[in-house]
């Protein structure tokens, strides 16, 4: 089965400096990779994806960049805002896990 | 419905007693998940309904926990004898056709066993 393994655990940065979160994952025939934030008191919520027929997709201030080679991708979020602030998961294709999230905290 | 929900929000119940989650996923969606959420954890997984298939029960922590989906719409998750440890947030998603999309998640259920 896959196994997503996801650092840094916690990440704190000045607002309007970037964030990057990174997975890893070990099936390589996984295809499909979602980010999702999840704040305080809600359930996750999907704020952006990749299939593997891509090697960056781009939304706003966040970005994911796809390396299927060295199988991790990443999360990029610009300019950061204090709204930034929650935890982020990744997943990837083919199973039900998730990584094991990552605190981001935007200090004004 | 627009989302997926959940019910009750919130459930206190006392040690030994069995309980009931509900999730009512999208329309039109065949899979369906259940998650468990302890304080300031990440995501466990519980349990995979997709469509007529066997559901994946591969992520039950005990023969406590078992799950249920009639007609391919409404799930039931029933923790029986719970226990203190059982204390935690119970997240339903579900996805248009399997884990290939992206979940829509419901708010979930905040169980505290006392």
């Amino acid at each position: 089965g896959e196994n997503v393994e996801q650092h840094p655990s916690t990440l704190s940065v000045q607002e309007g400096d970037s964030a990057v979160i990174k997975c890893t994952y070990s099936d390589s025939a996984s295809n499909y990779f979602p980010w999702y934030k999840q704040e305080l008191g809600k359930g996750p919520q999907l704020i952006i994806d990749i299939r593997s027929n891509v090697g960056e997709k781009k939304d706003q201030r966040i970005a994911v960049t796809l390396n299927k080679t060295a199988k991790h991708f990443s999360l990029h979020i610009t300019e950061t805002q204090p709204e930034d602030s929650a935890v982020y998961f990744c997943a990837a294709s083919d199973d039900m896990r998730f990584g094991a999230g990552t605190r981001l905290t935007v200090k004004p | 419905g627009a989302g997926v929900s959940q019910s009750p929000s919130n459930k206190v119940t006392e040690k030994g007693k069995d309980v009931e989650l509900r999730c009512d996923p999208i329309s039109g969606h065949t899979a369906l998940y259940w998650y468990r959420q302890s304080l300031g954890q990440g995501l466990e997984f519980l349990i995979y309904f997709q469509g007529n298939s066997a559901p994946d029960k591969s992520g039950l922590p005990s023969d406590r926990f078992s799950a249920e989906r009639t007609g391919g719409s409404v799930s039931t998750l029933t923790i029986q004898r719970t226990q203190q440890e059982d204390s935690a947030v119970y997240l339903c998603a579900s996805s248009l056709a399997g884990t290939a999309y992206g979940y829509t998640f419901g708010s979930g259920t905040r169980l505290t066993v006392v």
